[in-house]
């Protein structure tokens, strides 16, 4: 069994301040982590993921996360909020073993404010 | 290549009717999985269809099924429309092997039940 949590279904930050959006999951079984953007009316972008090469992973537009085993938590970071960040971010988990259905997140709402 | 592409973009239809929603993946991918976003509920997996067989299934009712063509097309199909069902409906294909664990998500498909 797998799951994910999002704290925070709504985060509002600074333009110019650090991002954090929070993601702990659950697995009986070593994970693949990801997280996705997505702007409205739009499908979802893969930000980056985790599968077991460097527990800190960088991805697109600036974000990275780090994968903690011992906190069960991959957080999503960026340095500088941009207003272009403002969007719904989703962490999703699946199993490292064959074809294994993806769990996401409730979504977390990114506010930028000018 | 060509991203993941769904038909149509927008539905609207009436409670007691049935729709069928059309996805084609990624060129070579042959794996497509279906999902359904509401804001209550967040992303919750339908199934996931491989070489023309579902291979995992999530918790919805028979009214929703699908099946997968010989060119890894795929068509979800809801019989008996409820209010309930309106949603935004997403594919996600994924290629096999090593690049099997990221899922390439479409723009998705709007129903609107009335």
């Amino acid at each position: 069994a797998q799951s994910v949590t999002q704290l925070g279904s709504h985060v509002s930050v600074s333009e110019g301040a650090l991002v954090l959006l929070r993601c702990n999951y659950s697995s009986s079984v070593p994970p693949y982590l990801f997280w996705y953007v997505q702007y409205p009316n739009q499908g979802l972008q893969l930000l980056l993921k985790y599968t077991s090469a460097a527990t800190l992973v960088k991805g697109i537009n600036g974000f990275e996360a780090e994968f903690k085993k011992s906190e069960t938590s991959f957080h999503l970071t960026k340095p500088s909020a941009h207003m272009s960040d403002a969007a719904e971010y989703f962490c999703a988990v699946s199993p490292k073993v064959g074809y294994q259905k993806v769990t996401f997140g409730i979504g977390t709402k990114l506010q930028v404010i000018p | 290549k060509a991203g993941v592409t769904q038909t149509p973009r927008y539905l609207i239809k009436t409670r007691g009717q049935q729709v069928t929603l059309s996805c084609s993946p990624i060129s070579g991918h042959r794996s497509v999985s279906w999902y359904q976003q509401t804001p209550g509920q967040g992303l919750q997996f339908l199934f996931e269809y491989f070489s023309e067989t579902q291979r995992n299934k999530g918790n919805f009712p028979g009214r929703f099924s699908g099946r997968q063509f010989s060119n890894s097309r795929s068509e979800m199909n809801v019989s008996t429309l409820e209010l309930g069902d309106s949603a935004l409906y997403l594919c996600a294909s994924r290629a096999t092997g090593a690049l099997a664990d990221t899922q390439y998500f479409g723009p998705g498909t709007r129903l609107t039940v009335l």
